[in-house]
């Protein structure tokens, strides 16, 4: 079946502009979390979503980074204001449903971003 | 919160030999383990995981040991071959205390010589 798909793969900003990031989760997944890769490291937790929950946004790094999943499925990570740490690989991950004892998170391929 | 270290950050092993690679974790209600392979530019594959109520597990080629007292996990690939090269990172979680994010090693690039 289908995986984890995200949109842009690759996207360019210049600093100071809003760049907003898409995630389409497995279908049926109830949970997504979001993840930032810098380059050369291991992904780093952002958020979580249980449905169109928010469970855990403990890993945002300003309240510059806002995240949304309004009807439990597609899921936005809106950055406002961008500036030049903010450049990296933006990961999402969908889990059928941790909270039933399936833990496994699938990938999506990640939208590189480039703030010049 | 949780800590993961994994070493070595670099790895490089003939053909046919077998690779370790190690990590640490930091938080006691950690019981989740999963292991993922990523390769130049794509996404992080799920390759083999486990729960703090088995000590081994095996797929094939890759096995992961889990010493829950020393906080301390392994994989293990054995007859490695070059499509086996890719970075891989180890991570933790704690399902069980309703914490599903996971921490990530820093990772570990190997390198299979032909």
């Amino acid at each position: 079946g289908a995986g984890v798909s995200q949109s842009p793969r690759y996207k360019v900003a210049k600093r100071g502009q809003d760049v907003a990031l898409r995630c389409d989760p497995i279908s049926g997944h109830v949970s997504l979390f979001w993840y930032q890769q810098a380059l050369g490291q291991g992904p780093e937790f952002l958020t979580y979503f249980q449905n169109e929950a928010q469970l855990d946004k403990s890993g945002l790094p300003s309240d510059r980074f806002f995240a949304e999943r309004p009807e439990g499925s597609v899921s936005t990570l809106k950055i406002q204001r961008t500036q030049q740490e903010d450049s990296a690989v933006y990961l999402c991950a969908s889990s059928s449903d941790p909270t039933s004892g399936i833990y496994e998170q699938y990938f999506g391929p990640g939208t590189r971003l480039t703030v010049t | 919160g949780e800590n993961v270290e994994q070493h070595p950050s670099t790895l490089s092993v003939q053909e046919g030999d077998s690779a370790v690679i190690k990590c640490t974790y930091s938080d006691s209600a950690s019981n989740y383990f999963p292991w993922y392979k990523q390769e130049l530019g794509k996404r992080p594959q799920l390759i083999i995981d486990i729960r703090s109520n088995v000590g081994e597990k095996k797929d094939q080629r890759i096995a992961v040991t889990l010493n829950k007292t020393a906080k301390h996990f392994s994989l293990h690939i054995t007859e490695t071959q070059p499509e086996d090269s890719a970075v891989y990172f180890c991570a933790a979680s704690a399902p069980r205390s309703n914490d599903y994010k996971l921490s990530f090693g820093a990772g570990t690039t190997v390198t299979v010589r032909a």
